[in-house]
Order: C-alpha cells, then structure tokens, then sequence
C-alpha cells in the first residue's frame, strides 16, 4: 500500500521569506499523481499545486514550487515570499495512476509570522 | 473545477442518535468520495460513492455505520449512526471533475457527539 510521510509536524516563517516542506513517499509504481493541498484555518481544502510523475519538469504555481526527486520518491513544496495568507496546513497526497482514490500525509501546520 | 455544498456546516448531537450530511456538486461527477478528519489528524477516505451502485468502503468502515446515497450524478450523502464522541470529526465529500486528476473538496461538516 501507498504511504505518504510529512516529517515536520509544525513549521514557521517570516513574512516574505522561504520555507520548504518536505514530503516523502513509497510506492511500487510507476504511474502516479502527486498533490500538495492547502486547509487555512476555515478549512476548505484548496490544491496548490500538482506534478504527475512522468513529467520531470517541477511543476510551478506562482510563489509556489515543488522539487520532485523521483528516484528518492521526494515531493517537497517551497513558498517564495510567503504571505500571512499561506498559515495553513499544508497536505502532501498521492494518487495512483488508474485510481482516484488520494493518500494523505499526516499535515504541516505553516505559521506566516508578521 | 467544482463548487460544492455541504449541509449542514456544523452539528452537536447526541450520543446514540444519527446525522445525515449532504453533498451537492454544481456538475455531473462519475465518484463522490467521502473522508473523516480526525481533530488535528488528516484525512481518511470512508467510501467511494458511485451513481446507481453500492458504496465501496474503505477498511476500517461498514456500511452500517456510515451508510451512503448517490441518487443522481450531482448528489450524496452520508449516514453517521448511532453516534458515540469518537465519531466527533470534520467529514468532507469530494469530487474529480473530468479528467483534470483534480479532486475538489467541501467546505466540511464539523460534528461534535456529546
């Protein structure tokens, strides 16, 4: 079974800096789907961005980036110039090609400091 | 993309009586997926609901419990029985629209047993 890991529970930033959160997973496919989700504190989820597997090429969305390392099955999401608006937690998912069926990590809490 | 509705938004109920949340989605979707938010916990997929079939249940969850309707293409819901305070939980449906690989979530229903 597919197993997404997000090893840092809680993160912080300041304003206008960078932070990156990490994501791993273990999957024997090749074909899959990679999400990272957004729940602010009123909780509807939003997508930030996605990669799908076969494209080498990191996706991008804006201030938002992920660094896709396929072969360390690596998934991690940088915030540029983050804004009090990104205090969130943030979800990795994976979802295997063929199935619509998403895994969740455990979360990110993101603290935006003024 | 989607927009969808979930009634109601919030409930407290009583120990051993039932709620029944409802999912409307502005288009026609082939799955409606139903998860479980744990306080503080990610998401867990509860079922899969498809138009004119039975629910597919995760592991972990029984249809006697968590009984599901999919009457039409653009509406569903779900069945919290015979509640007991683990069952306090943010419960969220979702949705892929087309062949985006996108899935749109609800705002939740938060739901507090006493």
């Amino acid at each position: 079974a597919q197993t997404v890991t997000q090893s840092q529970p809680e993160m912080s930033v300041q304003e206008a800096e960078t932070v990156t959160l990490s994501c791993t997973y273990d999957t024997s496919e090749s074909n899959y789907y990679l999400f990272w989700y957004k729940q602010p504190p009123s909780r509807q989820m939003i997508l930030v961005i996605r990669q799908e597997a076969y494209k080498q090429q990191n996706a991008t969305e804006n201030r938002f980036s992920v660094n896709f390392q396929k072969a360390a099955k690596s998934f991690s999401l940088k915030i540029s110039d983050s804004q009090l608006g990104d205090t969130a937690m943030y979800f990795c998912a994976f979802r295997q090609g063929g199935s619509e069926k998403l895994v969740f990590g455990k979360g990110t809490k993101l603290t935006v400091n003024p | 993309s989607a927009v969808i509705s979930q009634k109601p938004s919030r409930d407290i109920c009583q120990r051993g009586t039932s709620l029944t949340i409802q999912c409307q989605v502005d288009s026609q979707v082939t799955m409606m997926f139903w998860y479980r938010q744990q306080p503080g916990q990610s998401l867990t997929l509860i079922a899969t609901a498809n138009q004119g079939s039975e629910a597919t249940y995760e592991s972990g969850f029984v249809i006697d419990k968590f009984p599901i309707s999919r009457p039409n293409l653009t509406f569903s819901t779900l069945t919290v029985s015979n509640m007991s305070p683990e069952d306090s939980s943010i419960y969220l449906c979702s949705v892929t629209v087309g062949a985006s690989n996108i899935q749109y979530f609800g705002a939740g229903t938060r739901l507090s047993v006493l």
